[in-house]
């Protein structure tokens, strides 16, 4: 009974890959939610949609490509990994756009190699 | 440009006394702080929130504290016990165009000894 789930938890691979993460919340929320947590355990967002809507995408290289099948799933695409991609990415949602309240995923911890 | 500030990394204490965990921000326009709390290895786990209207907001043994003319909000956990041995995350928003944009600062590590 996991609200946010995220798929895969670790994630091993070699530059120049391209690698997709799942997220998937079962809290009926609209809002949903990409940080990363970066070496310096700084967490910034990413992206943010509400009911498949973008809403916010902050400074990120469109290597990252977010999407959202449905409300409940927001994936995180990443094509042409780089080193500087290794961190912690969390998934989260809010029951709507103006709820300041979000719960977060587990994490997926990226190591590009 | 950090807006939110932790400047303890690390803070500890001893099981049954107070922790205090203190942040700073920059910009005016936070109307709205969370504080979250992150064991090793899961995601952060909301704690608890005050609105910019309040001076205090009580949640148990959670209390956060808001001076807004310091920019100034602060954590207390009384008492302190093992399981509170985390990282304490600070984070804000503002009730603009940033709706849901949370702004995080880098956090503190509590460790309580028994």
């Amino acid at each position: 009974d996991t609200a946010v789930s995220q798929t895969p938890k670790y994630l091993v691979t070699q530059m120049g890959n391209d690698k997709s993460i799942k997220c998937e919340q079962n809290l009926g929320h609209d809002t949903m939610y990409w940080y990363k947590q970066d070496s310096k355990k700084f967490l910034k967002i990413m992206f943010s949609y509400n009911n498949k809507e973008l809403i916010i995408n902050e400074t990120v290289p469109n290597r990252f490509s977010p999407k959202s099948p449905d409300k409940a799933h927001l994936n995180l695409h990443i094509n042409s990994l780089e080193l500087g991609d290794s961190a912690v990415y969390f998934c989260a949602s809010s029951r709507d756009r103006g709820s300041e309240t979000q719960y977060f995923g587990p994490g997926t911890r990226l190591l590009v190699l | 440009d950090q807006q939110v500030k932790q400047n303890s990394p690390s803070l500890s204490v001893q099981e049954g006394r107070i922790s205090i965990l203190n942040c700073d921000y920059t910009n005016s326009m936070f109307d709205y702080f969370l504080w979250y709390k992150k064991y090793p290895a899961e995601g952060p786990t909301f704690l608890i929130s005050i609105s910019s209207i309040k001076d205090k907001n009580e949640d148990g043994r959670f209390t956060v504290f808001l001076n807004k003319s310091a920019k100034h909000l602060s954590l207390h956990i009384v008492p302190s016990q093992p399981g509170d041995s985390a990282v304490y995350f600070c984070a804000a928003s503002a009730q603009d165009d940033s709706w849901g944009k949370l702004q995080f600062g880098a956090g503190t590590q509590v460790v309580v000894t028994p």
